[in-house]
């Protein structure tokens, strides 16, 4: 079983439409979490970052993480065909030396 | 604005070649990573670097090394180069700062091809 996993897709939603990406974990050391954005023949993007549980709202974005589920979620609203890309979760014990761990990405399509 | 900046954009080389793939980033970063990212399997790390001349291996290290001089330049060297290496390579930095260590910054990849 992998450390972290996340559904590869793809995803395809109408424009305006909310997405929620979902990530689960294994690992209960974890306390950083990250939601990265890669563009096709581009590298990944930092888009949310969160420590610890609880949500964070940036723009259109929300970003949330149960521990106790071992499971998070990204959510976009009025969803652009811009938005298209592939999303990374990723994860970190944060211990110094404590490499991320990144999901698989899901592909998310937004259709005009 | 933030740069890390990676030597090539493709590549295509042959089997048992040496390859040599650079990065260098302008942020003043500690640390520096090296990933492979292949579909279906995500990103995987193969070395990592906290500080000049210091590595360590990452998940995958086996068929590569690597070599940090200088703060600013890390650089991923495929020993004899193998099909199974045929990959997207991405170079990242991060501070070292806490809170800051995961916010990793990447470049653009380096899409190799091993004939």
């Amino acid at each position: 079983q992998k450390e972290v996993e996340q559904d590869p897709g793809p995803l395809s939603v109408p424009e305006g439409a909310i997405v929620s990406l979902n990530c689960t974990y294994s690992n209960s050391a974890f306390q950083y979490f990250m939601w990265y954005r890669q563009y096709s023949r581009k590298g990944p993007e930092l888009l949310m970052y969160t420590y610890s549980s609880g949500n964070k709202e940036d723009g259109r974005f929300t970003a949330q993480v149960d521990k106790s589920s071992k499971y998070i979620s990204l959510f976009i609203r009025d969803s652009q065909p811009s938005d298209s890309a592939t999303y990374l979760c990723a994860m970190s014990a944060g211990e110094y030396g404590n490499k991320l761990v990144f999901g698989a990405g899901t592909i998310l399509r937004v259709k005009s | 604005d933030v740069k890390v900046t990676q030597s090539s954009r493709y590549l295509v080389k042959r089997t048992g070649e040496k390859v040599f793939l650079e990065c260098v980033q302008d942020m003043d970063h500690e640390n520096m990573f090296w990933y492979r990212q292949d579909p279906g399997l995500g990103l995987r790390l193969i070395y990592f670097s906290y500080d000049v001349k210091m590595k360590e291996k990452g998940d995958i290290p086996e068929g590569y090394s690597v070599s940090r001089e200088k703060k600013e330049r890390f650089s991923l060297i495929l020993e004899s180069a193998s099909t199974n290496q045929t990959s997207m390579y991405l170079c990242a930095s991060s501070s070292r700062r806490t809170g800051a260590r995961e916010k990793l910054f990447f470049g653009s990849g380096t899409q190799l091809s091993v004939l």
